[in-house]
């Protein structure tokens, strides 16, 4: 049972354009959700999160819009740079849960092409 | 920000046998975590480590085929007993953020493992 899902394994964009990464849950407890990003031999790391009770974070050329109703959250990069180019995982944690468990999607590969 | 360390980063096993993974944390954390990425999946929680008790685990992995110890605040060990092909992953530990956003956890560089 995969709680929080990334359909697309892979994306491609341009430099400079937007990249739009999505992911869908289906636990209705999840009330806060994170965005990590990893390089090939390195672990995920932090990028951005958005609690339940928030709609929209920005953080610079990253945020992170969260649709409750729909049970859909997204990552849009603006611009998008090389540097981007990684693997992009959506987590989330539940309600009375302490700590950092977390519960990951599949990733999406995000190519950034010069 | 704290800096986990990993050790082997990499190691190729044969099956049956066992292999025990450690994680080190530059600074005292109350709970370490374990993950599990399997080929081409999402990272899985393998169990929560607390000092001073019992590992506490996720449905799906039990104490015999993944002992953890936590003999410390900055250390821990995570063992993949009698191994077989299936059990080829990369496995993570990873802590609390500490002081950044509530869930925010920082991860260690990963074991890849290969059973053969």
């Amino acid at each position: 049972d995969q709680q929080v899902k990334q359909n697309s394994p892979s994306l491609s964009v341009q430099e400079g354009r937007i990249s739009i990464l999505n992911c869908d849950y289906t636990n209705s407890m999840f009330d806060y959700f994170l965005w990590y990003k990893k390089y090939p031999a390195e672990g995920p790391t932090f990028l951005i999160s958005i609690s339940s009770i928030k709609d929209k974070n920005e953080d610079g050329r990253f945020t992170v819009f969260l649709n409750k109703s729909a049970k859909h959250l997204s990552l849009h990069i603006v611009p998008s740079q090389p540097g981007d180019s990684a693997v992009y995982f959506c987590a989330a944690s539940e309600k009375e849960t302490s700590g950092s468990r977390l519960t990951f999607g599949e990733g999406t590969q995000l190519t950034v092409n010069p | 920000s704290a800096v986990i360390s990993q050790k082997p980063s990499r190691d190729i096993c044969q099956r049956g046998t066992s292999l025990t993974i450690q994680c080190q944390v530059d600074s005292q954390v109350t709970m370490m975590f374990w993950y599990r990425q399997q080929p081409g999946q999402s990272l899985t929680l393998i169990a929560t480590a607390n000092q001073g008790s019992e590992a506490t685990y996720e449905s799906g992995f039990v104490i015999d085929k993944f002992p953890i110890s936590r003999p410390n605040l900055t250390f821990s060990t995570l063992t993949v007993s009698n191994m077989s092909p299936e059990d080829s992953s990369i496995y993570l530990c990873s802590v609390e953020g500490g002081q950044g956003p509530k869930g925010s956890a920082f991860f260690g560089q990963g074991t890849r493992l290969t059973v053969v």
